[in-house]
């Protein structure tokens, strides 16, 4: 069936450091996706998105890259602070127009 | 800027009991999805309405039902509650036409 799925389930950064996650898909179909960050006990919060005709979109400190050809974005966040600590994941857009489907969470823990 | 809101925040009820759960989306936002997030999982789609009609199904029990109101809130009935009813439940919010979903802060339910 249709997924989108994240490879790592967790990655440990050291502050400072540039953090990358990756989420592949399965829908060639899709044609935007999300990436949220979601903290204990809150909602998924937006962070940045794009839409299949772009490859790479910026936002403050994040960068998402999509790889049509493979299936599979990333989310680069520069100089990891101790706030970025979450679970991020990936949302794509589905073929029934505002549904998303997400990937498995990547929980992202910043050591000083 | 205003955001989603949910009602309750958090919700104990026993099995065998129903639950309504509100949500209030962003201003001006026509289109409404509900996501249930178990415990280390990735949201799951339940339903969503747009211009108070239903607009898509997905992995919605039959013990549940939901309807957008004429203000476009939003409201979640669960009917003959199981343990493994037991989950963070989000709403999100989006306008028409537009691509962003926001999510609402969550209500969670326990069922003992």
């Amino acid at each position: 069936g249709e997924s989108v799925g994240l490879h790592l389930p967790t990655l440990s950064v050291q502050e400072g450091d540039n953090s990358i996650i990756n989420c592949a898909y399965s829908n060639s179909a899709s044609d935007y996706f999300i990436w949220y960050k979601q903290e204990s006990g809150k909602g998924p919060q937006f962070i940045i998105d794009i839409r299949s005709n772009m490859d790479k979109r910026q936002g403050q400190r994040v960068t998402v890259l999509l790889n049509k050809t493979v299936k599979h974005l990333s989310l680069q966040i520069a100089a990891t602070q101790p706030g970025d600590s979450a679970v991020y994941f990936c949302a794509g857009e589905t073929d029934s127009w505002g549904k998303f489907q997400f990937g498995a969470g990547t929980q992202v823990v910043v050591t000083p | 800027a205003a955001g989603v809101i949910q009602s309750p925040r958090h919700l104990i009820k026993e099995k065998r009991e129903t639950a309504t759960l509100k949500c209030y989306p962003i201003p001006r936002h026509d289109t409404v999805y509900w996501y249930q997030q178990g415990p280390g999982q990735d949201p799951q789609f339940l339903i969503s309405f747009y211009e108070k009609m239903q607009s898509d199904k997905g992995s919605i029990p039959d013990r549940f039902s939901a309807q957008q109101f004429s203000d476009y809130h939003s409201e979640l009935n669960m009917s003959s509650l199981e343990l493994g009813d037991s989950a963070l439940y989000f709403c999100a919010s989006r306008v028409a036409g537009g691509y962003e979903q926001y999510f609402g802060p969550g209500t969670r339910l326990t069922v003992t």
